[in-house]
């Protein structure tokens, strides 16, 4: 069985700017979460889909966007940039979600880096 | 009380040894908890997972819950430098969709 896929693995932008990071679950996974991993703040999550409905939200300012598609595979978009926001961008899927059983398996990530 | 606490590190640990990685929770999140390793640069990948009290042994690690304390352990027995790696221990949070993770371990075996 295929792993979680992102798009694209690395991205460079210029402040301003902004981005779509794409994420493609594990077959048969219906929730996709995303996370932001720096080297001072860890990882921190972002937001949570399930069934093209967002469940969750992270303390991230409104410039940070998703959604996910009927085949499950999720999109993440980040508006004018700034250089705090370069970091790895980690995509994980699941069955069902962050339930007390359901294993969360990670993507490759997307390294994004502002200049 | 944050959520879920490491020790950051960084460990290190002769080659052979047994390494032992610690992590308290708060009362904020389900009793069930994760390890991942995350190599540099990589992504986190699943080591064990546990949701009852006592041990759980799977090859040279096991992972041990003590809900009283509040306290989840990862023992990796006859430690190889390809363990060198960040481990991340995770809970889900009580009645939200998200797991939360702690600031990582950073260890590092030692020939």
């Amino acid at each position: 069985k295929a792993g979680v896929t992102q798009t694209p693995r690395y991205l460079i932008k210029t402040r301003g700017q902004q981005v779509t990071l794409s994420c493609s679950p594990i077959s048969g996974h219906r929730s996709v979460s995303w996370y932001q991993q720096t080297p001072g703040q860890g990882l921190q999550f972002l937001f949570e889909y399930f069934s093209e409905t967002q469940r969750n939200k992270g303390n991230f300012p409104g410039r940070f966007s998703g959604r996910q598609f009927s085949n499950s595979r999720s999109e993440m978009n980040v508006s004018t940039l700034e250089l705090g926001d370069s970091a790895l961008y980690l995509c994980a899927s699941s069955f069902l979600g962050a339930l007390s059983t359901d294993t969360q398996y990670f993507g490759p990530g997307t390294r994004l880096t502002v200049l | 009380q944050k959520e879920v606490e490491q020790n950051s590190g960084p460990l290190s640990v002769p080659e052979g040894a047994i390494a032992s990685l610690n992590c308290t929770y708060s009362d904020r999140v389900s009793q069930s908890f994760f390890w991942y390793r995350q190599y540099s640069g990589k992504s986190p990948e699943l080591i064990m997972s546990i949701y009852s009290n006592g041990d759980k042994e799977d090859g040279r690690f096991t992972a041990q819950l003590n809900k009283a304390s509040q306290y989840v352990s990862l023992l990796i027995r006859d430690s190889q430098p390809s363990d060198s790696a960040t481990y991340l221990c995770a809970a889900p949070n009580q009645g939200a969709q998200k797991l939360v993770f702690g600031q990582g371990t950073r260890l590092t075996i030692n020939p």
